[in-house]
């Protein structure tokens, strides 16, 4: 079965830097891998999105890499920012066998940013 | 505007009382998801359809039933036997069962409370 985990769990840093986010699997039979963020009491909105030929992916000050070998996904925030804080989540699917269409998630990352 | 409609926000049952949950889509999206989160924890998927008057069973299926008469609406039944259901309630929907790169859209969740 799939296991996804999440380092650190937890992570407050001072506005302006940057920092990452780590994200880890077992089962390298990877299809897509994404990154979400989730605000309290809110539903999740997608960030980045890498399917399984991509290495990585950028948006604006986000980028996500992904290495299948070693089983680990990196979510880098380039000069953070106040309004980052919340919860960032990162979901595995297997276009195969009993898990086509499903997501996994990992138990997610909360990130506070401080002025 | 196009999106994901989940509704009650929040909701409270009593022990012994089945409850239902309603999602809503107008994205024209062919499948529909449900999740659960626990506080502190990530997504753990409950059922899911990829067409209409199909669904299967995700990972904690027990407890809970869906129905999928119609393309736009996946409620989520509740049902006594779930022991323990107070949790966040999320559903969303993809093109396609998300492969192919599509992404996955979620809805802003509802609260369930046992009282």
């Amino acid at each position: 079965k799939q296991e996804v985990t999440q380092i650190p769990a937890a992570l407050s840093v001072p506005e302006g830097e940057n920092l990452v986010l780590n994200c880890s699997f077992t089962d390298s039979a990877i299809y897509n891998l994404q990154w979400f963020r989730q605000d309290p009491g809110k539903g999740l909105t997608s960030l980045l999105l890498i399917q399984s030929s991509q290495r990585e992916q950028t948006s604006g000050r986000l980028n996500a890499s992904l290495d299948k070998s070693s089983g680990r996904s990196t979510l880098y925030i380039a000069a953070s920012q106040p309004g980052d804080s919340a919860t960032y989540l990162c979901a595995w699917t297997n276009a195969g066998g009993t898990s086509y269409g499903k997501l996994t998630f990992g138990q997610g990352t909360i990130l506070t940013v401080h002025p | 505007d196009g999106g994901i409609t989940q509704s009650p926000k929040y909701l409270f049952r009593k022990e012994g009382q089945n409850v239902t949950l309603s999602c809503e889509q107008n994205l024209n999206h062919d499948a529909m998801y449900w999740y659960r989160q626990d506080p502190g924890q990530g997504l753990r998927l409950i059922y899911y359809s990829q067409i209409v008057n199909d669904f299967q069973k995700g990972d904690i299926a027990e407890g809970y039933s869906v129905s999928r008469e119609k393309k736009e609406s996946f409620p989520l039944t509740v049902t006594s036997a779930q022991k323990n259901p107070t949790a966040f309630y999320l559903c969303a929907s993809s093109i396609r069962s998300y492969v192919s790169g599509n992404t996955i859209y979620f809805g802003e969740g509802s609260w369930l409370t046992v009282v």
